[in-house]
């Protein structure tokens, strides 16, 4: 079964400074990847996601991720962190082409921007 | 669009009640998702339809969690009879023509069994 690995539960940085969040993923079959933030009180959003076409995504605000399929992994980067981005941010995969797809998420990691 | 609407935002309710969360997807997506989302277990899918026919019920708990969705614009998800440990902040999602589309997610329902 398809799941994503998130190292650190918490991430702080200072503001202007480079963003990166971990991001491992485990399929056995190419996955659909995504990157989804989640402010205070609300739903999550999408940032960005990976559908096997490019390996380095741009998502929204500036963020973006690669796709690195030797080492499994897709982690998220912003080159200068700003106060608004302070939210939770959760890794998820999809194992494409199997039946009943569904989005698995990571544990989530806090990310803290520090004046 | 309004997005996902997802009523009520805050339910407290005593042990042993009956608890129902409303969702209305956006409209003309195919999908609807619900999640639950609590510290320990973090982010869970329950149960998902496709074209209002449930597709994956594999997530719900147990038998005291029950979804349904009888047109396109309205879902509900009900606990019956509810525990503290169903505590929990529930999403509503949708998406619109497949599950790897963009899931749009509504504000949630913070839900408190005492």
């Amino acid at each position: 079964a398809q799941s994503v690995t998130q190292l650190g539960s918490h991430v702080s940085v200072s503001e202007g400074a480079l963003v990166l969040l971990r991001c491992n993923y485990s399929s056995s079959v190419p996955p659909y990847l995504f990157w989804y933030v989640q402010y205070p009180n609300q739903g999550l959003q999408l940032l960005l996601k990976y559908t096997s076409a490019a390996t380095l995504v741009k998502g929204i605000n500036d963020f973006e991720a690669e796709f690195k399929k030797s080492e499994t992994s897709f982690h998220l980067t912003k080159p200068s962190a700003h106060m608004s981005d302070a939210a939770e941010y959760f890794c998820a995969v999809i194992a494409a082409g199997t039946g009943f797809q569904k989005l698995v998420f990571g544990t989530g990691t806090r990310l803290l921007v520090s004046p | 669009d309004a997005g996902v609407i997802q009523s009520p935002r805050h339910e407290v309710t005593e042990m042993g009640q009956e608890v129902t969360l409303r969702c209305k997807p956006i409209s003309g997506h195919d999908y609807l998702f619900w999640y639950r989302q609590t510290m320990m277990r973090g982010l869970e899918l329950l149960i998902y339809f496709n074209n209002n026919v449930p597709i994956d019920d594999s997530g719900m708990p147990e038998d005291r969690f029950s979804a349904k969705m009888p047109n396109a614009s309205f879902s509900t998800l009900k606990i019956q009879p509810s525990e503290p440990r169903d505590s929990a902040v529930y999403f509503c999602a949708s998406s619109r023509r497949q599950v790897v589309d963009e899931q749009f997610f509504g504000p949630g329902t913070r839900l408190t069994v005492l």
